[in-house]
């Protein structure tokens, strides 16, 4: 079992829909979750972390963590084709090292 | 401006040779990371510095080095050893060497090519 999981896609929605990432995470002591997007050629850039279960909200970004159920989601509301890219979920385990999926590609299309 | 930089943003190597990537960060962050990925994978681990003049191997050490002997900088030499060493080249630094929830922001990436 991968530490990480997403599903590699590609995910894809129409413009002005609502996008649903998932990932799951092997180890129950993992602390903190991040969501990354990178675009092709590009380096990760930070769009959104989150510590405590619940949802977290940040413009049209919402990241949803369920620690019993050890998943992480990031729904990205009114999606456009600049939302288009891969998104890696990060999860830091105990030993304090980010563990990386291996990303979900969205596309959005118009 | 701050931030991370690396450089170049193409680098190839001959069979043998060992070649070192740059990074650079002037965001006064304790900790720096080098991260390998290829196509289909996620990041993987090479090496990090927690703070100058140490450093720990991640999970895929074996073919790399590295030295921290400032703040500032952290190269990666790629040696002879890495048999398979074509891949983006991704450096990372955070703020605080310690605590879970220590964020990372990543630097342009280096893109690693045999020749």
């Amino acid at each position: 079992q991968k530490e990480v999981e997403q599903n590699s896609g590609p995910l894809s929605v129409p413009e002005g829909a609502i996008a649903s990432l998932n990932c799951t995470y092997s180890d129950r002591g993992s602390q903190s979750f991040f969501w990354y997007r990178q675009y092709s050629g590009k380096s990760p850039e930070l769009i959104m972390s989150i510590y405590s279960n619940g949802d977290k909200e940040d413009g049209r970004f919402t990241a949803q963590l369920n620690k019993a159920s050890q998943y992480v989601s990031l729904l990205i509301r009114d999606s456009q084709p600049s939302d288009s890219a891969t998104y890696l979920c990060a999860v830091n385990r105990v030993t304090d090292k980010l563990i990386f999926g291996t990303g979900t590609r969205l596309q959005v299309f118009p | 401006d701050g931030g991370i930089t690396q450089s170049p943003k193409y680098l190839f190597r001959k069979e043998g040779q060992n070649v070192t990537l740059s990074c650079e960060q002037n965001l006064n962050h304790d900790a720096m990371y080098w991260y390998r990925q290829d196509p289909g994978q996620g990041l993987r681990l090479i090496y990090y510095s927690q703070i100058v003049n140490d450093f720990q191997k991640g999970d895929i050490a074996e073919g790399y080095s590295v030295s921290r002997e400032k703040k500032e900088s952290f190269p990666l030499t790629v040696t002879s050893a890495q048999k398979n060493p074509t891949a983006f080249y991704l450096c990372a630094s955070s703020m605080l060497p310690q605590g879970p929830q220590e964020t990372q922001y990543f630097g342009p990436g280096t893109r690693l090519l045999v020749l």
